[in-house]
């Protein structure tokens, strides 16, 4: 069955920064978009990115405002692997994780990975 | 951006009853491109509904999505013991993606 499981989150102090990971199995990952979804504590859900299949057909997109020039995605076909890179992160980046297939409905969801920014 | 805009906040029915959730996008979300969502606590979201209409190969066929434009709506025909939690709609137009803010069914 389809499976994606991220990986990476933690504490950090604002300023930092932290790359998670989702590694998915179950499906053919190089033919499918891939997303980075958020959730604040306590909080509605928040699109953080999405990736082309093979990610170099126009360029990621990052429909929060908020984390666009220090958040990037990335991925890897060969490892079945998606990755976000989290730069300079801020209190309100404090948040869970998630990484999801496709980039209009989600229809395959990991566990989420706590990401908390604090000093 | 779209905003999209659910009501009731908090929907407090029993077992066995309707329930009509609401999504108001703040302009028309083109292609019916709108999706629904439910999520329990503890839990990732679980697609339900995609299209305005198109229910998820598995979601049971009380859950029902309708709507154009600007004015979606998400109907569950008959409350079972599992439909309680809470519910977001998300729109996907373009390279635009957001969510409404989600409306929590609750047990009477």
């Amino acid at each position: 069955q389809v499976r994606l499981v991220e990986s990476g989150g933690g504490l950090v102090k604002p300023g930092e920064s932290l790359r998670l990971s989702c590694a998915v199995s179950g499906l053919t990952f190089s033919d499918f978009y891939m997303s980075w979804v958020r959730q604040a504590p306590g909080k509605g859900l928040e699109w953080v990115s999405y990736i082309s299949p093979s990610g170099s057909s126009g360029s990621p997109i990052y429909p929060a405002d908020s984390v666009r020039g220090r958040f990037t995605i990335s991925r890897d076909n060969a490892k079945n692997s998606l990755f976000l890179q989290m730069n300079s992160l801020r209190v309100e980046d404090t948040a869970v994780y998630y990484c999801a297939r496709g980039h209009h409905g989600l229809e395959f969801w990991g566990q989420g990975t706590p990401v908390t920014v604090s000093s | 951006e779209i905003v999209l805009t659910q009501s009731p906040g908090t929907l407090s029915l029993s077992p066995g009853d309707r329930a009509t959730l609401s999504c108001r996008a703040s302009q028309s979300v083109s292609s019916n491109s709108l999706a629904w969502y439910q999520q329990k606590p503890g839990q990732a979201p679980r697609l339900l509904i995609y299209g305005a209409s198109s229910r998820v190969t598995g979601i049971p066929d009380r859950f029902s999505g309708s709507g154009s434009g600007t004015d979606f709506t998400l109907t569950i025909s008959r409350l079972e013991p599992e439909d309680f939690a809470v519910y977001f709609c998300q729109q996907y137009v373009g390279s635009s993606r957001t969510f409404g803010q989600g409306t929590k069914v609750e047990i009477k």
